[in-house]
């Protein structure tokens, strides 16, 4: 079944402790991204990447990292969580350049830090 | 930038009736504007999507118009259902034709009044 993984569904932390969210695709598709959503501000993007080892800011990048080391893969990275950072978060994939493939997305990982 | 606005923020109808939800971008050479539904818990998923060399699009219940002179389209639900209640996020293209460039509007919170 093509599909977006997002692992874990549900985590709670402390301000500071860095955590990882890992996100995975079996679509082969170049494109994957994340965005947060917050009531009231939609879905807003973090960062995105057109293939492997290409990455770049989205709309609201700071305090986050990403890698992209294997096409599947791309995991999101928060090496000082704080308050603000509690969000739903969402990874995503496409093919890359149009088409018509839709944005795929995973099911969400809620993040509280506290 | 793209910026996408999405009106209204929230929506109540009554069951059976129709609803319209509507946007505007800013960029003009953005040409691809899918519509997304995210059930309460649950991940965006594409509803229905329109390019900007056809100016209208049904399938069954639901429609989209776009107006390119204007940077406008909207959705159209009639004959409105419970399980249409939903937050439903447009969204354009600043990559020109595909799901890999997309900036979305902050969302309409759709509810179905029995």
């Amino acid at each position: 079944e093509a599909q977006v993984t997002q692992n874990p569904r549900y985590l709670i932390t402390v301000t500071g402790k860095k955590l990882t969210v890992t996100c995975s695709q079996n679509m082969n598709h170049e494109y994957m991204s994340w965005y947060r959503q917050d009531p009231g501000l939609g879905l807003r993007q973090i960062y995105y990447s057109m293939n492997v080892e290409v990455t770049d800011k989205g709309d609201v990048p700071e305090g986050y990292k990403v890698s992209r080391k294997e096409k599947r893969n791309f995991p999101l990275i928060l090496e000082s969580p704080s308050p603000n950072q509690t969000s739903l978060y969402f990874c995503a994939s496409t093919v890359l350049g149009g088409g018509n493939s839709p944005l795929h997305f995973g099911n969400g990982t809620r993040l509280t830090v506290t | 930038g793209e910026n996408v606005e999405q009106h209204p923020s929230t929506l109540s109808v009554q069951e059976g009736d129709s609803a319209v939800i509507k946007c505007t971008y800013s960029d003009s050479a953005s040409n691809y504007f899918p519509w997304y539904k995210q059930e309460l818990g649950k991940r965006p998923q594409l509803i229905i999507d329109i390019r900007s060399n056809v100016g209208e699009k049904k399938d069954q219940r639901i429609a989209v118009t776009l107006n390119k002179t204007a940077k406008h389209f909207s959705l159209h639900i009639t004959e409105t259902q419970p399980e249409d209640s939903a937050v439903y996020f447009c969204a354009a293209s600043r990559a020109g034709g595909g799901a890999d460039g997309l900036t979305f509007g902050k969302g309409t919170h759709l509810i179905i009044q029995p």
